[in-house]
């Protein structure tokens, strides 16, 4: 069974601060990637997606992730942080041969402090 | 507007009560989904459709009911038989293999 994992569960930043969250998932087949954020009090919104080509990619808000395909990996990152960005971060697979099947992670709660 | 419309956005049920949970697309997506949001667990799927009058199971789907009797509707009841149903449930429909969400229902088993 594919599985995704976020490995930081709460993270504390100051503003301007960069940030690195990690998403390793389980699956050996073709995938698509995606970071979604759920802002306090809004519904999950996406953020940015991989399918194929180039493997960084470029997100909204400044936000990008690379997938490496070799550690299974689609990290987020974003330079300089904005006390806006506080939300909660999931990162999300569908296999492309179950593509109907999207499988998230456990979240990543980002608290940026002005 | 285009989009996902769930409702009601809040909902307390008695124990031992069925309750339905409405979902509703107008974006003409032909797969829906339903996930459950718990702190520190992530979504969790309990249950999908890939075209009218076809759903499949997810991972949690025991005690949970659906239909899809129309392309813009999947319903989830949500049956006496779930233990544990106080939650977030959140309504997903599928655009060229990426996933958008209403804006989710809070159930509160009371």
């Amino acid at each position: 069974a594919q599985s995704v994992s976020q490995h930081n569960h709460h993270v504390i930043l100051s503003e301007a601060a960069s940030l690195e969250l990690g998403c390793n998932y389980s699956y050996g087949g073709t995938v698509n990637l995606f970071w979604y954020v759920q802002y306090p009090g809004q519904h999950l919104q996406l953020l940015l997606k991989y399918f194929s080509g180039d493997p960084l990619v470029k997100g909204i808000k400044g936000f990008e992730a690379e997938f490496i395909k070799s550690k299974f990996s689609f990290n987020l990152r974003k330079p300089s942080v904005q006390w806006s960005d506080t939300a909660e971060y999931f990162c999300a697979v569908n296999a492309l041969d179950n593509f109907n099947k999207f499988y998230f992670g456990s979240g990543t709660k980002l608290n940026v402090k002005p | 507007d285009g989009g996902i419309t769930q409702s009601p956005k809040y909902l307390f049920r008695k124990e031992g009560q069925n309750v339905t949970l409405s979902c509703e697309q107008n974006l003409n997506h032909d797969a829906m989904y339903w996930y459950r949001q718990d702190p520190g667990q992530g979504l969790r799927l309990i249950y999908y459709s890939q075209i009218v009058n076809d759903f499949q199971k997810g991972d949690i789907a025991e005690g949970y009911s659906v239909s899809r009797e129309k392309k813009e509707s999947f319903p989830l009841t949500v049956t006496s038989a779930q233990k544990n149903p106080t939650a977030f449930y959140l309504c997903a429909s599928n655009a060229g293999n990426t996933i958008y969400f209403g804006e989710g229902s809070w159930l509160t088993v009371v």
